[in-house]
């Protein structure tokens, strides 16, 4: 069975500091995954996606993640936090054979002036 | 280009009731799933329909049920409904189902309040 599990429900960090919040798999098979953001009151906006062309895969709003199949990991990161960053991330698996995504329980990060 | 589009934003129910919660797709998708977020927790699969069928089913009580319409538009059906049903309650639109990763767009969802 394929899960997701997000370390930290919680991330706060400095305007202007690295934003890093992490994202682990479990998957049989090599998946597709993807980092959404929901900001409050809204649904969900794709950030990016992981479809195996590329390791390192860049997203809107400066993010990016990097697939790390030894890791199972998929930590998505941002070099400078800007206090529109603030919402809840939720990171999703999806297994190639498969027509339903898995998501994380999600992580909250709050970006401190 | 119009996305996703949901109806109602918001509701409240009593215990017991029905609901019918609706859902339009981003243009040129054909396929829609639901999902059910509870506060404080990310989405959970309720199912998908593709060609007006049901595809693929999460763990959900035979209580929710669904149609997709020809024009792809789908709903989503509460019968007696419980506390626990109190969620946002998503829509996602995609193109041909999920089995080569196509991205899934969501609407802004309906918010149930079950009283």
């Amino acid at each position: 069975a394929q899960s997701v599990t997000q370390l930290g429900s919680h991330v706060s960090v400095s305007e202007g500091a690295l934003v890093l919040l992490r994202c682990n798999y479990s998957s049989s098979v090599p998946p597709y995954l993807f980092w959404y953001v929901q900001y409050p009151n809204q649904g969900l906006q794709l950030l990016l996606k992981y479809t195996s062309a590329a390791t390192l895969v860049k997203g809107i709003n400066g993010f990016e993640a990097e697939f790390k199949k030894s890791e199972t990991s998929f930590h998505l990161t941002k070099p400078s936090a800007h206090m529109s960053d603030a919402a809840e991330y939720f990171c999703a698996v999806l297994r190639s054979s498969a027509s339903k995504i898995i998501f994380g329980s999600g992580t909250r990060l709050s970006i401190r002036p | 280009d119009a996305g996703v589009t949901q109806s109602p934003t918001h509701l409240i129910k009593t215990r017991g009731q029905q609901v019918t919660l609706r859902c339009s797709p981003k243009s040129g998708h054909d396929t829609v799933s639901w999902y059910q977020q509870a506060l404080g927790q990310g989405p959970q699969f309720i199912f998908q329909y593709y060609e007006e069928e049901e595809r693929q089913r999460g763990n959900f009580p035979d209580r929710f049920s669904g149609h997709q319409f020809p024009n792809y538009s789908s709903e989503l059906n509460v019968n007696a409904l419980l506390l626990g049903d109190s969620a946002l309650y998503l829509c996602a639109s995609s193109l041909e189902g999920l089995a080569g990763g196509e991205t899934q767009y969501f609407g802004p969802g309906t918010r149930l309040l079950v009283l």
